[in-house]
């Protein structure tokens, strides 16, 4: 069974850092492409990021380039996504996402919540 | 940045009708390979969304054949046929024609 378990949200102050872990299990981690997406409360969805399989690639939204950072470990089943200079308006549920080889995503973490205020 | 746009539903849809949720988009979808690059989703109340469509007309995995994708480049259509409980929820539509990728604001279900 594929699951994508997120962690390491919270409550942190304007300005500060956070790290937002997702660890993959039941497929072959190292095949596909994964993203992050988040949705603010009663909002909708946001594309973040993506990087590719082999991390030669990676992407991002122009609301959060130069500030979020996507990486991955292909040895640990691991994607993180590291979040700098947060904002009262990145406050969201972060959701990593597997995508299915160019057809869209097809599987979908719970989400962890980031809440960003002083 | 391709922006999508979702038409609302008359609320609620009687239990057993059909449902047909609109989008469009400010830019053709198709790609020269002949794919549409459209996508469907569903999020159930307090789940994460869940993947029905995509390239506009092929269903997810395992996912009901009341669930149908039609469309032009522009405008896309899904349809729900005799609708359910479990179908309660918002339909968003995605473009994965280009980055960034965008989604429509989501479009409520609610069942009578």
């Amino acid at each position: 069974e594929v699951q994508l378990v997120e962690s390491g949200g919270g409550l942190v102050q304007p300005g500060s850092s956070l790290k937002v872990s997702c660890v993959a299990s039941g497929f072959t981690f190292s095949s596909y492409a994964m993203h992050w997406f988040r949705q603010a409360p009663e909002n909708g969805i946001d594309w973040l990021a993506y990087i590719t399989a082999d991390s030669s690639s990676t992407h991002y939204a122009e609301t959060v380039k130069g500030r979020f950072t996507i990486s991955r470990d292909n040895a640990k089943n691991t994607v993180d996504m590291q979040l700098s200079s947060l904002r009262s308006e990145d406050t969201a549920l972060y959701f990593c996402v597997r995508e299915s080889g160019g057809r869209g995503f097809d599987y979908w973490g719970q989400g962890v919540m980031v809440t960003v205020s002083s | 940045d391709i922006v999508m746009t979702q038409g609302a539903l008359p609320t609620p849809v009687p239990s057993g009708e059909s449902a047909s949720i609109t989008c469009q988009s400010s830019k053709s979808l198709l790609h020269s390979n002949g794919k549409t690059y459209l996508n469907w989703y569903l999020q159930r109340p307090g789940q994460s969304p869940q993947f029905l469509i995509y390239w506009m007309s092929t269903r997810a995995s395992g996912v009901s054949d009341r669930f149908s994708g039609s469309g032009s480049g522009t405008d896309f259509t899904l349809k729900i046929s005799s609708v359910e409980a479990e179908d309660v929820g918002v339909y968003y539509c995605q473009q994965f024609l280009e980055y960034p990728l965008t989604f429509g604001s989501g479009t409520k279900l609610e069942i009578k």
